[in-house]
């Protein structure tokens, strides 16, 4: 069975950096793009960045380019989204999903991420 | 980037009604990359539909989806009450990848 759990989220403050985790499981995490996908409270969902197989590859929506790094550990099965920078309109649920091909079959539960002071 | 424009915004249907979702895209994808995804209260998203008429594994038959281009469409032929949720569609064509605004379904 298919398992991603995200971690990581909480309260931070404008400007400051968060981290978020997700352990994958059941699955060969190596054969899968991997994306972050986020909510904001009461909102749509909207697709954060994605990273390839290798991690050779990365892809950021506009309004987080250069703030956001995606990132992966294929030995841990592992994929992290480093947050810096961060303001008032990050503030989302985070949600770790496979990419393939832009088709986002599997999801975490996602983590919250509040930024406010 | 590709806007979704999806319609309704809400429905309010009966138990065992037909209900149906358009889902109208800025400019035309591939129908490898059109996809449908539900949203329980609550809960995280689940892929119901991919590349436009694919029912993902275990999804009921009652699910079903079409289109082509610019204009795509998902309905459920028979409502039932576990199916209250928001619908989104989604497209995996270019990036950035775009969902619409979400569809969110009650029953009467």
């Amino acid at each position: 069975e298919v398992q991603l759990v995200e971690s990581g989220g909480g309260l931070v403050q404008p400007g400051r950096s968060l981290k978020l985790s997700c352990a994958a499981s059941g699955f060969t995490f190596s054969d899968y793009y991997m994306a972050w996908v986020r909510q904001a409270p009461t909102k749509g969902l909207e697709w954060v960045a994605s990273i390839s197989y290798d991690g050779g590859s990365t892809y950021y929506r506009d309004s987080v380019k250069g703030r956001f790094t995606i990132s992966r550990d294929n030995a841990k099965s592992s994929l992290y989204l480093q947050m810096d920078s961060l303001r008032s309109e990050d503030t989302a649920t985070y949600y770790c999903t496979t990419d393939n091909w832009g088709l986002f079959a599997y999801w975490g539960q996602g983590t919250l991420v509040t930024v406010s002071s | 980037a590709i806007v979704l424009n999806q319609s309704p915004s809400s429905i309010i249907a009966s138990q065992g009604e037909k209900v149906t979702i358009t889902c109208r895209a800025s400019s035309s994808i591939s129908s490898n990359y059109l996809h449908w995804y539900q949203q329980k209260p609550g809960a995280f998203p689940k892929l119901v539909i991919y590349s436009t008429s694919y029912r993902a594994s275990g999804v009921p038959s009652r699910f079903s989806g079409s289109g082509s281009g610019t204009s795509y469409s998902f309905t459920i032929s028979r409502v039932e009450a576990e199916d209250v949720a928001t619908y989104y569609c989604q497209q995996g064509s270019s990036n950035p990848y775009t969902f619409g605004a979400g569809t969110k379904l009650e029953l009467k």
